[in-house]
């Protein structure tokens, strides 16, 4: 069954702690993104990532950092130097350029800082 | 820099009645358009793209390049529309821009 993993569902940080929320998918689409909801604010960029080894920033990209080693996954870590981190994850990949170009989102990870 | 305007955060309408949610967009070059839907406990998903001139779930989409809008319209709402509603942009590359969001409730 072909998709998109969140992983976890649910994270607590304590401040000043970095975590890292994971993104898998077996679809095998070359790009991939990581976006943050926020009630009122929509959608917003954080990191995407159109090719293995190679990521760029969004629009929102302080305070976190990511890595792109495999295709398959795109990992995200919100650091301590992220002020804000208390939000809803959302990761999604692309398959550019094809005829049924959308993205395809996971269920998402609820960060909350404690 | 492109961006896109929901102006309703909320819009609520009886079930029969006709829906439009409202996009609006800025973007200097030729875009392309999408409405992501995301029902309760779901994940979002692609509802229309404005390049397929489709019909999804009785919803219809025109793009006006005059006015830069993209609204979303359904002559008559159902219950099970219910949801929050985004309006997205493609500039260039693979990115998209997304709206606030419209949190639409039919109700019965």
């Amino acid at each position: 069954d072909g998709g998109i993993t969140q992983s976890p569902k649910y994270l607590f940080r304590k401040e000043g702690q970095n975590v890292t929320l994971s993104c898998e998918q077996n679809l095998n689409h070359d790009a991939m993104y990581w976006y943050r909801q926020d009630p009122g604010q929509g959608l917003r960029l954080i990191y995407y990532s159109q090719i293995v080894n190679d990521f760029q920033k969004g629009d929102i990209a302080e305070g976190y950092s990511v890595s792109r080693e495999k295709k398959e996954s795109f990992p995200l870590t919100v650091t301590s130097a992220q002020k804000n981190p208390t939000a809803f994850y959302l990761c999604a990949s692309s398959r550019p350029g094809t005829d049924n170009y959308g993205y395809t989102f996971g269920s998402g990870t609820r960060l909350t800082v404690v | 820099a492109q961006r896109v305007t929901q102006p309703e955060k909320l819009l609520s309408v009886f079930k029969g009645a006709p829906v439009e949610l409202k996009c609006n967009y800025s973007y200097s070059g030729s875009p392309e358009l999408f409405w992501y839907v995301q029902y309760s406990r779901q994940r979002l998903q692609l509802l229309l793209r404005h390049i397929s001139r489709e019909s999804i779930k009785g919803f219809t989409a025109d793009l006006n390049k005059g006015e830069t809008s993209f609204h979303l319209k359904k002559p008559f709402a159902q219950e099970e529309d219910s949801a929050m509603y985004y309006c997205a942009l493609k500039a260039s590359g693979s990115r998209l821009t997304f709206g606030e969001g419209t949190q639409l409730t039919v109700n019965p």
